[in-house]
């Protein structure tokens, strides 16, 4: 069966740091990824998604970047962390399941900058 | 561009008592709409979705297409229900992204 991991669980960055945030999938091959941000009151913000290896597409301009550097692995990064940047990171993957795409979550990144 | 709406951040209802969550959508094609849920301490996890016309966990959800909606109802809330719900939308069926609503956070009080 198919698995998600995200790591960190938690971290805790001072404002200006660099961020590295790595997810994985086990099971599956060419998925296509997803980070999300959760942030209280605002509901789940897509940030990038990626069909491909070296393949992202941006969401929404920002402090964040992402990478594809292999099929089942995707990154989240920044150079240079702000205050806002902190919330809840998911990472999800989906897969075409009754004509249409189903996503399935990781157990996510609680990042607090400070 | 598609929008998600749930009206209600905070919702709260006494175990036995039917419960209600909305969603309203915009797009003039003919959408995929999903409910996921997140429990405490628990990943988000896909509930269900209006294609496979399904009842989960005692949960139904029927597309509207004239009212554009895609509420959430349950006969009798348990207190088990308690938790933080979404409603999504993929506006071909194909697209990969979702669009995801702000979310209602449920609580069944005992």
């Amino acid at each position: 069966s198919q698995t998600i991991h995200q790591w960190p669980a938690t971290l805790v960055q001072p404002v200006g740091s660099p961020l590295s945030l790595e997810c994985t999938v086990e099971g599956t091959s060419n998925p296509n990824l997803y980070w999300y941000r959760q942030a209280a009151g605002r509901g789940l913000q897509l940030l990038f998604y990626s069909v491909g290896i070296g393949q992202i597409s941006s969401e929404v301009p920002q402090n964040l970047s992402a990478s594809r550097p292999q099929d089942r692995q995707f990154i989240l990064s920044s150079k240079k962390l702000l205050l806002s940047d902190s919330g809840f990171y998911l990472c999800a993957w989906s897969v075409w399941r009754l004509s249409s795409y189903e996503q399935y979550f990781g157990p996510g990144t609680r990042l607090t900058v400070t | 561009a598609q929008r998600v709406t749930q009206p209600e951040k905070l919702l709260s209802v006494f175990k036995g008592a039917p419960v209600e969550l909305k969603c309203n959508y915009s797009y003039s094609g003919s959408p995929e709409l999903f409910w996921y849920v997140q429990y405490s301490r628990q990943r988000l996890q896909l509930l269900l979705r209006h294609i496979s016309r399904e009842s989960i966990k005692g949960f139904t959800a029927d597309l509207n297409k004239g009212e554009t909606s895609f509420h959430l109802k349950k006969p009798f809330a348990q207190e088990e229900d308690s938790a933080m719900y979404y409603c999504a939308l993929n506006p071909s069926g194909s697209a990969r992204q979702l669009t995801f609503g702000s979310g209602t956070q449920l609580t069944v009080l005992p």
